[in-house]
């Protein structure tokens, strides 16, 4: 039962390289959700996805973009890394919270990256 | 906009009784939810309210007051390995959706 699965666990980058980050969940949920944890900060939402075929954005969402191709899999791309991007990341999905709204969303292991 | 508040860290005693608190101010109020995060781990669900009053699970309970912005986690029978730290959220109902945001959480020490 793997839940929530991103990919890598860690990286280290140099400024200006690009990657992307790789989520995928086996539950069959609706909603998929990219966040960043700082210290101080808390998770900030990055974007989501309410369904296959569809991103918006969230709290913080420059400097990223995201695809939702398949329902089990949702992308985070840095197109250009800066040191302002090192956090750690961490993808969540979720049942729709209009048909479910006590389902808790279900987090990966998350992604710890470095930008140099 | 919206504000969440909790205390950044608290210390506590095995097999004691901790309670730690979390305020918000927001619109689109949708229900709360208590995760637990443990170092370098990812979050972990423990409770859930949308109605006033409290919800009872285990060792943990949680309190909501809807009209005073106000819910409270309550741990009992304190063990060491509830050292982690605590996760306020607030699901709200917005023009994109329901979208969850997450106080800056309370980093909880059990100490013998």
């Amino acid at each position: 039962n793997a839940g929530v699965t991103q990919t890598p666990k860690f990286r280290v980058l140099k400024t200006g390289q690009s990657m992307t980050l790789l989520c995928a969940q086996d539950m069959n949920h609706e909603y998929m959700y990219w966040y960043r944890q700082d210290p101080g900060m808390g998770l900030r939402l990055i974007h989501y996805s309410v369904g296959e075929g569809t991103t918006a954005k969230g709290e913080v969402p420059d400097g990223y973009n995201v695809s939702r191709l398949k329902k089990q899999n949702f992308l985070l791309g840095l197109e250009s890394a800066a040191p302002s991007q090192t956090s750690v990341y961490f993808c969540a999905s979720s049942p729709s919270p209009y048909r479910a709204p006590n389902q808790p969303q279900h987090f990966g292991d998350g992604t710890r990256l470095s930008i140099l | 906009g919206q504000n969440i508040d909790q205390p950044t860290e608290m210390t506590a005693t095995e097999g004691a009784i901790v309670q730690i608190n979390c305020t918000y101010q927001t619109s689109g109020f949708n229900g709360l939810f208590w995760y637990q995060q443990h170092a370098g781990e990812a979050p972990t669900f423990l409770s859930y309210n949308v109605l006033d009053g409290l919800e009872e699970k285990g060792r943990f309970s949680s309190f909501l007051s809807r009209s005073k912005g106000y819910s409270y986690l309550l741990l009992k029978e304190l063990q060491m390995k509830d050292s982690a730290s605590y996760l306020c959220a607030v699901n709200r109902i917005t023009g994109g959706g329901n979208k969850l945001t997450f106080g800056t959480g309370t980093q909880l020490k059990v100490e013998l």
